[in-house]
């Protein structure tokens, strides 16, 4: 049973407009979240976390948004540029202090 | 070294045999995961080594995987009698303290082929 959820494989994107990536849990317990990018033949790369205190978390054109409610968070990626290309993982955090990470969605920002 | 180093970067071995995989981790880094992305998937949690704890092995998917931790320092993965679905990227990563905040440093991975 995937406790991360990430049910867009895939999302395109114009060049300058904003990208959203979803990601969807379902352990309350969870404490951080984070958002990694990955390109092909390299690890994960960290690009930006929220505290499950918190609702926002901005990094220059990086915003994480995370909606406890609904067990909910997303990435806003704006402007989109070419270079953002990549796979981008969600993942979690709780008391076990291991990531548990989503299947991934592949953006593709067209020039 | 600056980052987390794996090697090998690229490994091919025949169904049955053995194979380890060895991570470098950050120095000072206390905490050291395992985990797997097979081919269009996500990544996959294997073991998580903290300090001088024992490890959390929740995350093995059989009794043929095991990793160990040298001095707290370098770990190596060990896959007895590889088997074809044992084809992944094996990616490490470190971080200086088990905390949510982002401090995960990932390695490049190594890419294992079964056949």
């Amino acid at each position: 049973d995937q406790q991360v959820k990430q049910n867009s494989p895939s999302l395109s994107v114009q060049e300058g407009r904003i990208s959203i990536l979803n990601c969807d849990y379902t352990n309350s317990m969870f404490d951080y979240f984070l958002w990694y990018k990955k390109y092909p033949a390299e690890g994960p790369t960290f690009l930006i976390s929220i505290s499950s205190i918190k609702d926002k978390n901005e990094d220059g054109r990086f915003t994480v948004f995370l909606n406890k409610s609904a067990k909910h968070l997303s990435l806003h990626i704006v402007p989109s540029q070419p270079g953002d290309s990549a796979v981008y993982f969600c993942a979690a955090v709780g008391s076990a202090r291991q990531l548990t990470f989503g299947s991934g969605t592949q953006l593709t920002v067209l020039p | 070294g600056a980052g987390v180093s794996q090697s090998p970067s690229n490994k091919v071995t025949e169904k049955g045999k053995d194979v380890e995989l060895r991570c470098d981790p950050i120095s000072g880094h206390t905490a050291l995961y395992w985990y797997r992305q097979s081919l269009g998937q996500g990544l996959e949690f294997l073991i998580y080594f903290q300090g001088n704890s024992a490890p959390d092995k929740s995350g093995l998917p059989s009794d043929r995987f095991s990793a160990e931790r040298t001095g707290g320092s370098v770990s190596t993965l060990t896959i007895q009698r590889t088997q074809q679905e044992d084809s992944a990227v094996y990616l490490c990563a470190s971080s200086l303290a088990p905390t949510g905040g982002g401090s995960y440093t990932f390695g490049s991975g190594t890419r294992l082929t079964v056949v």
